[in-house]
């Protein structure tokens, strides 16, 4: 089925660390997308690629890093510099209909 | 500044009433998108309507119908008869288009419980 998938779903970061949220995509969609949703908050976008290579910083991407080395994939790194990191993670992507689709997310919380 | 609202919370409704869910937005572009998404407790967003701000046909879609109305700034979400599987957190939300991007400002979403 195609789709978008997200790993892990559950991921708990010890202080100081850096983890990573994978998201993968075979709806062939050159733009993907990673947004925050904390509880009682609308989503917000962290960092968004519109094509290979190529990323762009959304509206809270400070202590986020990303990569786009592969059209299907499009990882998020939560890094030590993130003070407030729990909440859940969702990734996107879009083609041509101006749709997004969704993943099922990753709950990220601190040890 | 652009900005969506969805002033309810949280809804409780019995179930087969009918429930209106609001969303007002702000912004001073004239070509926008609304949007609407459910997410049910498995966490996806799961795409319900895509309205273009020329296009201020409502629209009808089973249980579900939308009333766009641009002089007023909203774009209101009515599920008749409800059902217990319509329990879910309904997102509005707004695209600018400036980027070439999906750029979604989304609302506060409204948590809908529909109760047997």
């Amino acid at each position: 089925d195609g789709g978008i998938t997200q790993s892990p779903k559950y991921l708990f970061r010890k202080e100081g660390q850096n983890v990573t949220l994978s998201c993968e995509q075979n709806l062939n969609h050159d733009a993907m997308y990673w947004y925050r949703q904390d509880p009682g908050q609308g989503l917000r976008l962290i960092y968004y690629s519109q094509i290979v290579n190529d990323f762009q910083k959304g509206d809270i991407a400070e202590g986020y890093s990303v990569s786009r080395e592969k059209k299907e994939s499009f990882p998020l790194t939560v890094t030590s510099a993130q003070k407030n990191p729990t909440a859940f993670y969702l990734c996107a992507s879009s083609g041509t209909s101006e749709k997004l689709f969704f993943g099922s997310g990753t709950q990220l919380s601190v040890l | 500044a652009q900005k969506v609202t969805q002033a309810q919370t949280e809804i409780s409704v019995v179930e087969k009433e009918d429930v209106t869910l609001d969303c007002v937005y702000e912004t001073r572009d004239t070509t926008y998108y609304l949007f609407w998404y459910k997410q049910p407790p498995s966490g996806e967003l799961v795409f319900l309507i895509r309205r273009n701000s020329f296009d201020e046909q409502n629209e009808i879609s089973g249980r579900y119908s939308w009333n766009f109305q641009k002089s007023t700034s909203s774009f209101n979400f009515t599920i008749t008869a409800s059902q217990v599987v319509d329990s879910a957190v309904y997102f509005c939300a707004l695209d600018l288009l400036q980027t070439g991007a999906n750029n979604l400002f989304f609302g506060t979403g409204t948590r809908l419980t529909v109760i047997p």
